[in-house]
């Protein structure tokens, strides 16, 4: 069974703050890493779909970086804000034609 | 506005009905899936639809059963529904790029629950 992991599970910043996730994955049959965010209530949205070792996607004050030989990649966030409040999802695209999703890392931004 | 419906969005069922949700996109999409989200669990795959006249089994088939109706179209049944189904269904589909899937756009979600 693939494994996609992520880490913290849940985090806490004050607003201004800069902050990172973790998301780790299998390094062997890679197609592509996406990054999602999802607000309470809502559906997931896409942020990021990397497909490159060494790739790195910015959308404003998001950005996130890919390593498919060591299986991890880092979604970082500039200058949190409330608004960026979300559970922030990762999935693996492999060989096996769908997403691996892991459980998420849930920001809070505190005023 | 272009994307996934899914419907309905709220339901009630007893143990031993049946339903069937309902999902449609107009994207244009040949990739259309179905995911159930629990809580701590994440997001799990029922079933998928690779193309028009393909589904395949996820991660958590047993219970269910699914059409690809049309390119458009993806329905989940319960046949005889459990409290273990009791849930927040997720309907999505995808399109590629070369031969890696875009990312997927979801639907708005439904909550079953079972009584």
């Amino acid at each position: 069974i693939l494994n996609v992991e992520q880490s913290p599970q849940s985090l806490h910043v004050q607003e201004g703050d800069s902050t990172n996730f973790t998301c780790s994955f299998p390094s062997s049959n890679f197609y592509a890493l996406h990054w999602y965010r999802w607000e309470t209530a809502k559906s997931p949205e896409a942020l990021f779909v990397m497909t490159l070792n060494g790739d790195e996607k910015k959308k404003g004050r998001i950005s996130a970086t890919l390593n498919t030989k060591e299986g991890y990649s880092y979604l970082y966030i500039k200058g949190s804000q409330p608004e960026d409040s979300a559970t922030y999802l990762c999935a693996f695209d492999g060989s096996q034609g769908n997403l691996i999703f892991g459980k998420g890392t849930k920001l809070s931004v505190k005023p | 506005n272009a994307g996934v419906t899914q419907t309905p969005k709220f339901q009630v069922l007893k143990t031993g009905q049946s339903m069937t949700l309902q999902c449609a996109q107009d994207m244009n999409h040949n990739s259309m899936y179905w995911y159930r989200q629990d809580p701590g669990m994440g997001l799990r795959l029922i079933y998928y639809s690779a193309s028009e006249g393909t589904t395949d089994k996820g991660e958590v088939p047993n219970g269910y059963n699914v059409s690809r109706l049309n390119k458009r179209e993806f329905s989940l049944r319960l046949e005889s529904a459990a409290p273990s189904q009791t849930s927040v269904y997720f309907c999505a589909s995808s399109g590629l790029q070369g031969a890696v899937a875009r990312g997927y756009t979801f639907g708005s979600g439904t909550r079953l629950t079972v009584v």
